[in-house]
């Protein structure tokens, strides 16, 4: 069970949006930075998403993230097949002094 | 550009040791910190500790304290993480990550190596 709730999958078309979210607690997202990590399939995770809403260099914009009380929400626009993998939200739980992922969402893009 | 470059797989049977690493480039090892990451097959991801590359101050998930051991060298700007005695429940893909501690908190993990898988098989 983790700390940081996320849907298992989501799916939508290409060229379409989808929303990934991601709930925590007043210990964790609640007040600190969350973070986005794309996995695609057979490799190790990316970082997509930084301080909830900054985009590292060479992510494209259609990714964006958002963050209100103690949830956050990852977006991507005009889908394409090679955004299929899976999602994971980051951020550190001050109450267990610990980092803590959410359980990971799988992107299908039909 | 930062790169963090991980040992190769390795296949091993309960009860023995293992030791793998995580060699930093690029940047300063001494001002950052070296995090692990567990993935078990088919799973997601779980956070295991963290060093810094500095001091060797190192801070363990509960979840995995006593479990496993964290150790540094920065003369060669390495990470590593080793068991003394293995378990077929520690077979996963093991991730090293770097990332800096504001005020006690950790930020993000950026960049990300390329995972060490572990099989633990008798």
């Amino acid at each position: 069970q983790s700390v940081l709730t996320q849907p298992p999958s989501v799916s939508a078309a290409p060229g379409q949006k989808v929303t990934i979210s991601c709930s925590g607690s007043s210990s964790n997202i609640g007040n600190n930075y969350v973070s986005w990590y794309q996995q695609l399939p057979g490799t190790a995770p990316k970082l997509l998403i930084y301080d909830n809403n900054k985009r590292p260099s060479g992510i494209p914009d259609r990714f964006s993230g958002s963050q209100s009380g103690t949830s956050a929400t990852l977006g991507i626009t005009g889908l394409q097949t090679g955004d299929e993998a899976d999602y994971y939200c980051g951020t550190w739980d001050s109450s267990l002094s610990a980092w803590v992922f959410g359980g990971g969402t799988k992107l299908t893009v039909l | 550009e930062v790169q963090l470059v991980q040992s190769g797989a390795e296949v091993k049977k309960p009860g023995e040791s293992l030791k793998i690493s995580c060699k930093a480039s690029a940047y300063s090892f001494t001002s950052y910190w070296i995090g692990w990451v567990r993935q078990m097959p088919g799973k997601g991801l779980e956070w295991m500790g963290i060093i810094y590359g500095g001091d060797s101050d190192t801070r363990y998930s509960p979840s995995f304290e006593g479990q496993v051991t964290m150790s540094a060298d920065k003369s060669i700007s390495t990470a590593y993480l080793q068991w003394s005695s293995l378990k077929a429940s520690d077979t996963a893909i093991y991730y090293c990550v770097t990332s800096a501690m504001v005020r006690g908190v950790l930020n993000w993990f950026d960049p990300w190596g390329q995972g060490t898988l572990v099989t633990v098989s008798s």
